[in-house]
C-alpha cells in the first residue's frame, strides 16, 4: 500500500531557529500534499496544501511567512518552521494521495516539534 | 468551507459491547468520508471509508453507514476490544485531491 514517510519524528530547537520536516510518498507520486498541526488531545488542524510545482495553499490564520512550503518534486514536500518559537511547538503530520487512485489519504508518522 | 462535527468526545464502553461514532458533515459536494484511529503519539490510521454512492460498508467488526440527505455517517464498531482504545477521527472531503476536513475526535476506552 501507499508509503508517506515523514523525517524527523522529533526535534528540538531553540527559539529563534528554524526547522525543516520532510514528507515523502515512497511508491506513489502525490501532485497534493497536506500539512496538519495536531495540539494534545485535540485535531488534526490544516495549515496548508502543497502543490507540486506550485505555490501552496495556506489555510485562514496560517502565516505562509512563518511556515514556509517547498513541493519541488511528485514525491516530497518539505515544511520549513522559520524563526520557531514555543508556542510552535505542536505535533505537525503531513498527508499525501496517490494520484492514481484518487483517494485514500496516507498520513506520514509526524514530528514532534518542541522549542525551547 | 466544510464543517464536521463529531459526537461523543469521549466514550466508555465494556469489552465485548458494541460501539457508535456519529459525525455531520455541511458541504453537499463532500463525497468521500474516511474513519481515522489514532494512538497516542502515533500518525492516523485508515479504518475504513465510504463514498457518496455507497450508504453502508462493513469490514470485519467495523461498518460506516452514510446518509447523503441528512448529511450524516456514523462509525460502528462491534465486539469491542481492549485495543480497539484509541482516539477516532471522522472526517470529509470533496473530489480525490481536496483537503480533508477532520472531526473533533473521540477517544474510545474499552473496558476489560
Amino acid at each position: 500500500g501507499a508509503v508517506v514517510s515523514q523525517h524527523p519524528s522529533w526535534v528540538i530547537c531553540k527559539s529563534g531557529t528554524s526547522v525543516k520536516i520532510e514528507c515523502r510518498s515512497l511508491d506513489f507520486q502525490a501532485t497534493t500534499m497536506f500539512w496538519y498541526r495536531q495540539f494534545p488531545k485535540q485535531s488534526l488542524m490544516l495549515m496548508a496544501t502543497s502543490n507540486e510545482g506550485s505555490k501552496a495553499t495556506y489555510e485562514q490564520g496560517v502565516e505562509k511567512d512563518k511556515f514556509l512550503i517547498n513541493h519541488a518534486s511528485l514525491t516530497l514536500s518539505t515544511l520549513t518552521v522559520t524563526s520557531a518559537h514555543p508556542e510552535d511547538s505542536s505535533f505537525y503530520i503531513c498527508s499525501a494521495s496517490d494520484t492514481s487512485t484518487g483517494y485514500g489519504y496516507t498520513f506520514g508518522s509526524g514530528t514532534r516539534l518542541t522549542v525551547v | 468551507g466544510e464543517n464536521v462535527e463529531q459526537h461523543p468526545s469521549t466514550l466508555s464502553v465494556q469489552e465485548g459491547d458494541s460501539a457508535v461514532i456519529k459525525c455531520t458533515y455541511s458541504d453537499s459536494a463532500s463525497n468521500y468520508f474516511p474513519w481515522y484511529k489514532q494512538e497516542l503519539g502515533k500518525r492516523p490510521q485508515l479504518i475504513i471509508d465510504i463514498r457518496s454512492n455507497v450508504g453502508e460498508k462493513k469490514d470485519q467488526r467495523i461498518a460506516v453507514t452514510l446518509n447523503k440527505t441528512a448529511k450524516h455517517f456514523s462509525l460502528h464498531i462491534t465486539e469491542t476490544q481492549p485495543e480497539d482504545s484509541a482516539v477516532y477521527f471522522c472526517a470529509a472531503a470533496s473530489g480525490g485531491y481536496q483537503k480533508v476536513t477532520f472531526g473533533t475526535g473521540t477517544k474510545l476506552q474499552v473496558i476489560p
